[in-house]
């Protein structure tokens, strides 16, 4: 079984804080997403990697950066959490010979106060 | 980013029915197409796909139908039950995976 395992299920943190976000995958998969899900907005890609220190941005990355320094892991980092940052975030792994199908944690709901 | 609309956002049917959700996309390179269903508080997962080779796959009550032409993609459940009610995402058939906005199906008992 594919496991793609984000490190909070919830996280309440206040507005001006530096926030982690992390995801961990265990099938040795290239690529890796982060989204936020908000109603009626779907899923929106933030950030994507293909490889260990390669990113590129999605439809919304500002506000956000992110950091894969392992094959396993890929970071989302909020800079300066803002009120409007207050979503549900997912993050999805998938091998590069493809596209084939996306695996996806259990998401993270932050609220920024 | 890459531009790929769903319609419609909301469907309601009853139990029984059967349900379509379609998906436009604007990349002609493109050759793989997913469905993902996500159930109430759970993670989006994969229910089905289709390859640009075929125009058609059918698994149990789900299909999807491929136009290239046109440059969309349906899926079709048949004889609906309460347990498909959830909410359902296209998604590009590109590496980067954006996703349609999603198609929110309730069935009817």
């Amino acid at each position: 079984d594919v496991k793609v395992t984000q490190s909070s299920r919830y996280l309440v943190k206040r507005t001006g804080e530096k926030v982690f976000l992390e995801c961990v995958q265990d099938m040795d998969h290239e690529n890796m997403f982060w989204y936020r899900q908000d109603p009626g907005l779907g899923l929106r890609l933030i950030y994507f990697s293909y490889d260990v220190k390669m990113k590129e941005k999605g439809d919304i990355p500002e506000g956000y950066s992110v950091s894969r320094e392992k094959k396993e892991r890929f970071s989302l980092i909020l800079e300066s959490a803002s009120t409007n940052q207050t979503s549900m975030y997912l993050c999805a792994s998938s091998f590069s010979q493809g596209p084939t199908e996306a695996f996806f944690g259990q998401g993270t709901r932050l609220t920024v106060v | 980013g890459e531009n790929v609309e769903q319609h419609p956002s909301t469907l309601s049917v009853q139990e029984g029915d059967s349900a379509v959700i379609k998906c436009t996309y604007s990349d002609s390179a493109s050759n793989y197409f997913p469905w993902y269903k996500q159930e109430l508080g759970k993670r989006p997962q994969l229910i089905i796909d289709i390859r640009s080779n075929v125009g058609e796959k059918k698994d149990q009550r789900i299909a999807v139908t491929l136009n290239k032409t046109a440059k969309h993609f349906s899926l079709h459940i048949t004889e609906t039950q309460p347990e498909d009610s959830a909410v359902y995402f296209c998604a590009t058939p590109a590496y980067n995976l954006f996703f349609g906005t999603g198609t929110r199906l309730t069935v009817i008992p």
